[in-house]
């Protein structure tokens, strides 16, 4: 069955570090992959998405992620947070025309300063 | 551009009574929308789309139904709420092609009581 994992429910990060959140995904097919991000009280907003080419996508905010076919993960990186960068991201996974959004777990990210 | 808007913003009610819930999308025609039920702290989960006026399709149902009465509005209702339909209530649309990004409405928070 399909499906997206996040490992992480919770990271905490320095302001000026760097950030790795994990998403892995179970899909047979081309999979189609979104990272968003969710403040507090707010809806879903698209930091960046994969449909195929540079496994590298780049999306707002300096965020950026890795697609890798072989270990069927798409991971979100950030080279420096900060504090408001402090949020919810889930990583999602199209499937069937873009009918069906799959989302993960979530991972809260808090930036101490 | 593109704007969503949800209403209402929050809603407080009663366990057993009715419930109906709007979005509304300008800017755009003939969009995919979608409602998805989030509860607390928890990931997101597709409850409903629809490609076109007065056709949707239940994903998970949760004793609820929805409608598209019109073009650019998509309502999700019930008749009798139950304690676990609190959360908060996102809809989103997406372009009616392939697998496009869908993007998300500010939401709509409901506590049951």
């Amino acid at each position: 069955a399909q499906s997206v994992t996040q490992p992480d429910a919770r990271v905490t990060v320095s302001e000026g570090a760097s950030l790795q959140l994990r998403c892995k995904y179970s899909y047979s097919a081309t999979p189609y992959l979104f990272w968003y991000v969710q403040y507090p009280r707010q809806g879903l907003q698209l930091l960046l998405k994969y449909y195929s080419g540079d496994p590298v996508v780049q999306g707002v905010n300096s965020f950026e992620a890795e697609f890798s076919k072989s270990n069927s993960s798409f991971h979100l990186q950030k080279a420096s947070v900060h504090w408001s960068d402090s949020a919810v991201y889930f990583c999602a996974l199209s499937m069937e025309g873009g009918r069906a959004l799959i989302f993960g777990t979530g991972t809260t990210v808090s930036v101490s300063p | 551009a593109q704007t969503i808007h949800q209403w209402p913003v929050a809603e407080i009610k009663a366990v057993g009574s009715p419930l109906s819930l709007g979005c509304t999308i300008k800017g755009k025609s003939s969009p995919n929308l979608y409602w998805y039920w989030q509860a607390t702290g928890g990931t997101l989960q597709q409850l409903f789309y629809s490609i076109t006026v007065g056709q949707v399709e239940s994903v998970v149902q949760l004793n609820l139904s929805a409608s598209r009465p019109k073009d650019d509005q998509f309502i999700l209702s019930t008749e009798k709420l139950l304690l676990s339909h609190s959360g908060f209530y996102l809809c989103a649309w997406s372009l009616g092609t392939g697998n496009a990004e869908q993007f998300f409405g500010p939401g709509t928070r409901l506590t049951v009581l």
